[in-house]
């Protein structure tokens, strides 16, 4: 059984770091052609996709936020952690981990979703 | 970046009828073209891949088509629990891939 599973802190102040950990189970990062996307999602809005970590390491970051963003795997941990710096109130949003089968580009199971508040 | 326009914005329709959304690329995208659905509160659900392949799991009255820059979900008949905000998303070669800003579609 595929799962997905978001951590990390709930609330963080304008300016920091905040860093969410995707664990995953039912499958190894280390697969070929298995990689995962995060995206989020402010309240009420739509849905942005951040970032991918592809089976090969190789990495690909929203234009807009790619300066903020850094995506890494520990395949021995079967975690995925993103990094995004200088967190501002707009950063506020549900933040998801999905795999994807990057042969045929299916999103295929999504975790829960974790709500990120930035607040001072 | 490739943007991508959902068309219409906000649906309002009936159990029974037949639903179209439209999604549009600004540049060709070949087939790789995804549509999702969500709930309010819930992650999203995968329904179509590969712009017409769908989800396993997912009930039959649920079709995407498309290629290049034009792409369509249809729903050839609407059920109670359809309704729900419909999204595209392009995973184009190693491009930044870019969710349709939403298609919410609500009871008539």
């Amino acid at each position: 059984q595929v799962t997905l599973k978001e951590s990390g802190p709930v609330l963080v102040k304008p300016t920091e770091t905040l860093t969410l950990t995707c664990t995953v189970s039912g499958f190894s990062l280390s697969n070929a052609r298995m990689g995962v996307s995060w995206i989020r999602q402010p309240p009420g809005k739509a849905l942005e996709w951040l970032a991918h970590i592809f089976s090969n390491d190789e990495k690909s970051y929203s234009t807009s936020l790619k300066s903020r963003l850094t995506i890494s795997k520990d395949t021995s941990k079967s975690q995925v952690v993103l990094s995004m710096t200088n967190m501002d109130l707009v950063d506020t949003a549900t933040y998801y981990c999905a795999r994807i089968r990057e042969a045929v580009r299916q999103v295929d199971y999504w975790g829960q979703g974790t709500l990120v508040t930035v607040s001072s | 970046d490739i943007q991508l326009t959902q068309s219409p914005s906000f649906l309002s329709a009936s159990v029974g009828d037949r639903v179209t959304i439209t999604c549009r690329a600004s540049h060709g995208i070949s087939g790789y073209l995804a549509w999702f659905q969500q709930k309010p509160g819930k992650a999203p659900k995968l329904l179509i891949y590969a712009a017409s392949t769908l989800q396993s799991g997912v009930p039959s009255r649920f079709s995407g088509s498309g290629s290049g820059t034009e792409f369509t979900l249809t729903i050839s008949s609407l059920q109670p629990e359809d309704f729900a905000t419909y999204y595209c998303q392009q995973l184009y070669s190693n491009f930044p891939w870019t969710f349709g800003q939403g298609t919410k579609v609500e009871i008539k």
